[in-house]
């Protein structure tokens, strides 16, 4: 298995609600990633795990909430979100520091109405 | 800090055209050099990938050498296909001096491309 799946593919939520994006991968990869893509923009880096620990976090607002489960799964909770924190949300894996490549995910197309 | 420069676009070319994908970099430790690809209302694809100086990485036609003395990965492709039309991103991962660890990916702003038959 060499892909990462991303669940659901698309989302539309309201302002008041709690949802979750799910991210999942069997390669044994140690470290997983979420992104935020904005439309016509590169990725930008949200959150890091390795080896199930969140390492790195850039500074997100705590209406988003990321949880490692095992070293499978990776899920970003969502609460209270704006408008503008509609984009396409990619996970991604590596071994652990990523420097002979990652594998994205599809991604996950959120709508905040 | 680390970043990466690409021309951006949109790059419009005929079939069979020759291609060049102009990317430089900067970085503080020993860094990874990667191509991505996204295709409209999909994830990244990694393309090819470089992890030291001369080496070249290459797939699908597509070719990039990692040359350390001028900063740079630039993508090239022969002859292009319309099927190529898609967002080209370079991309770096950073190695520390010491220690290991997971950082992520640092972007280029990505280069639209498009073919036309």
């Amino acid at each position: 298995d060499t892909e990462v799946t991303q669940t659901p593919k698309h989302l539309v939520m309201g302002m008041t609600n709690k949802k979750s994006l799910k991210c999942e991968q069997h390669m044994g990869h140690r470290a997983m990633y979420w992104y935020k893509q904005k439309a016509k923009k590169p990725p930008e880096l949200m959150f890091v795990y390795s080896y199930e620990k969140l390492s790195i976090n850039e500074s997100v607002p705590s209406r988003f909430s990321p949880e490692c489960p095992n070293s499978s799964l990776l899920n970003l909770h969502l609460h209270a979100l704006q408008p503008e924190d509609s984009a396409l949300y990619l996970c991604a894996s590596s071994q652990d520091t990523g420097n002979y490549g990652y594998t994205f995910g599809s991604g996950t197309r959120l709508t905040v109405v | 800090g680390n970043s990466v420069t690409q021309m951006e676009g949109p790059v419009t070319l005929s079939e069979e055209a020759f291609l060049t994908i102009n990317c430089t970099y900067t970085a503080t430790g020993y860094p990874s050099l990667f191509w991505y690809v996204q295709y409209p209302g999909e994830g990244l694809q990694l393309l090819l990938k470089a992890t030291k100086a001369d080496d070249k990485g290459s797939n699908k036609g597509f070719e990039a050498t990692y040359r350390k003395e001028t900063t740079s990965f630039h993508l090239e492709k022969g002859s292009v296909q319309v099927s190529d039309s898609a967002v080209y991103f370079c991309a770096l991962s950073d190695r520390p001096y010491s220690g290991g660890g997971a950082d992520g990916l640092t972007f280029g702003k990505g280069t639209h491309l498009i073919i036309q038959p």
